[in-house]
């Protein structure tokens, strides 16, 4: 079975820090992607990633940044935090590939609350 | 650009019951995926079932069934004899090349 971890289920931070989130997938995934999702908008897509240290911007990347040091690891970066950054954050990954393969599986999410 | 509609924001059944989820979509590629994910209240998305552009059948998989009618763009997702422990948040997705574009979801709740 696929796994991707999230390094927190909660967090609660202060504006103006900088905050990391960690997602780790177990299954040698080239492709890894950060969403947000809030109440009325869905999920929306921040970054993603399809190999190590290569990153794409999604439809969301501002006040986010990204790092991709190792295949199974992709960190969100919130450089100094807003309250309107609150929100549920969805790492995913998925193999290179077309078809079904290129299926996206999803971490558990992180509720970030910023104060 | 890409777009996902689902219109129902929430629709009820009883158990037991067959039920359709709505999903227009659309894309001027021809090549693209089309995807159903479930979110419980737990919060993980739940990888249901996938439907390729060129597919000719349905795609189905145990009691969920992807309704794809290509020229009317749309990709309804059937559940067939629902459970209590369908009740979820359900979105349709559309993947161009390797980016998937979300609809705003539609609330499934399930009665016994």
């Amino acid at each position: 079975d696929v796994k991707v971890t999230q390094s927190s289920r909660y967090l609660v931070k202060r504006t103006g820090e900088k905050v990391f989130l960690e997602c780790v997938q177990d299954m040698d995934h080239e492709n890894m992607f950060w969403y947000r999702q809030d109440p009325g908008l869905g999920l929306r897509l921040i970054y993603f990633s399809y190999d190590v240290k290569m990153k794409e911007k999604g439809d969301i990347p501002e006040g986010y940044s990204v790092s991709r040091e190792k295949k199974e690891r992709f960190s969100l970066i919130l450089e100094s935090a807003s309250t309107n950054q609150t929100s549920m954050y969805l790492c995913a990954s998925s193999l290179l590939g077309g078809g079904t393969q290129e299926t996206q599986y999803f971490g558990p999410g992180t509720r970030l609350l910023v104060l | 650009a890409q777009k996902i509609t689902q219109t129902q924001p929430g629709m009820f059944v009883q158990e037991k019951e067959a039920v359709t989820l709505d999903c227009t979509y659309d894309t001027s590629d021809q090549s693209y995926g089309l995807f159903w994910y479930k979110q419980p209240s737990s919060g993980e998305m739940i990888f249901l079932i996938y439907q390729g552009s060129y597919d000719e059948q349905n795609a189905t998989e145990g009691r969920y069934s992807l309704n794809f009618q290509k020229a009317r763009k749309s990709a309804n997702l059937v559940i067939s004899a629902s459970q209590l422990g369908d009740s979820a948040m359900y979105f349709c997705a559309m993947r161009v090349k390797s980016t998937l574009t979300f609809g705003k979801g539609t609330m499934l709740l399930v009665s016994p």
